[in-house]
């Protein structure tokens, strides 16, 4: 199956600095991109979807300049937590769909990012 | 309004016992059903894909039911494994005039004792 790459997997940051998390399609081109959030033992929330070459779509409730997302590639969607403090603590997860299975909207998913912000 | 339900919530069995996970939506217009597994700390990974005309489907130990005029699904896991522990999670695409909407279930958490 298609393979996504979430780097980095673990990141542990000073309160009010910035955090950029890469997601990465290595097998196939990924027009659309989403980004999820997940609170322990909660299931996962969708942030945003990011469409290469256009702005992001994002979810009633996610501020826009606190999560800035970019999808300049067919391959990369990046996820950038500004001015992070510590409840943007979590776990982000991507995942992208792939074109020709469009047809059935599968989504892959990447293996996640632990945000811990001290 | 679009809801996947998922129960029971937690389940803790045995190695080697049978299980079997449900879920229940309200999706419409519904285009297909999936069910991942999620081990801690990481991202889903999809074990079985339905649509509306499948009504079954395996993937190993891993058997899915699909019956869409009662939009209930279940899971059933055969000979479990200590390494089927983990959060199995029911995911429903509804595909409307504005395109899909994807609509997760809570996840059912698992664990198998030895």
């Amino acid at each position: 199956g298609a393979v996504v790459s979430q780097h980095p997997s673990r990141v542990i940051c000073k309160s009010g600095t910035s955090v950029k998390i890469e997601c990465r399609s290595l097998d196939f081109q990924a027009t659309t991109m989403f980004w999820y959030r997940q609170f322990p033992k909660q299931s996962l929330m969708l942030m945003a979807t990011s469409n290469e070459g256009s702005k992001a779509t994002y979810e009633q409730g996610v501020e826009k300049d606190k999560f800035l997302i970019n999808h300049a590639s067919l391959t990369l969607s990046t996820l950038t937590v500004t001015s992070a403090h510590p409840e943007d603590s979590s776990f982000y997860i991507c995942s992208a769909r792939d074109p020709p299975r469009d047809i059935k909207n599968i989504q892959y998913f990447g293996a996640g990012t632990r945000l811990s912000v001290l | 309004k679009n809801q996947v339900e998922q129960s029971p919530q937690s389940l803790i069995i045995l190695e080697g016992k049978n299980c079997t996970l449900q879920c229940n939506y309200t999706v419409s217009p519904f285009s297909n059903l999936r069910w991942y597994k999620q081990d801690t700390g990481r991202g889903p990974v999809s074990l079985t894909i339905m649509t509306f005309s499948e009504n079954t489907k395996s993937n190993g130990r891993y058997t899915a039911t699909l019956d869409a005029d009662t939009k209930q699904s279940s899971l059933h896991i055969t000979a479990s494994q200590l390494s089927d522990s983990a959060s199995y999670i029911c995911v429903v695409s509804a595909m409307g005039t504005g395109g899909f909407k994807t609509i997760f279930g809570a996840g059912t958490r698992l664990f198998v004792k030895a």
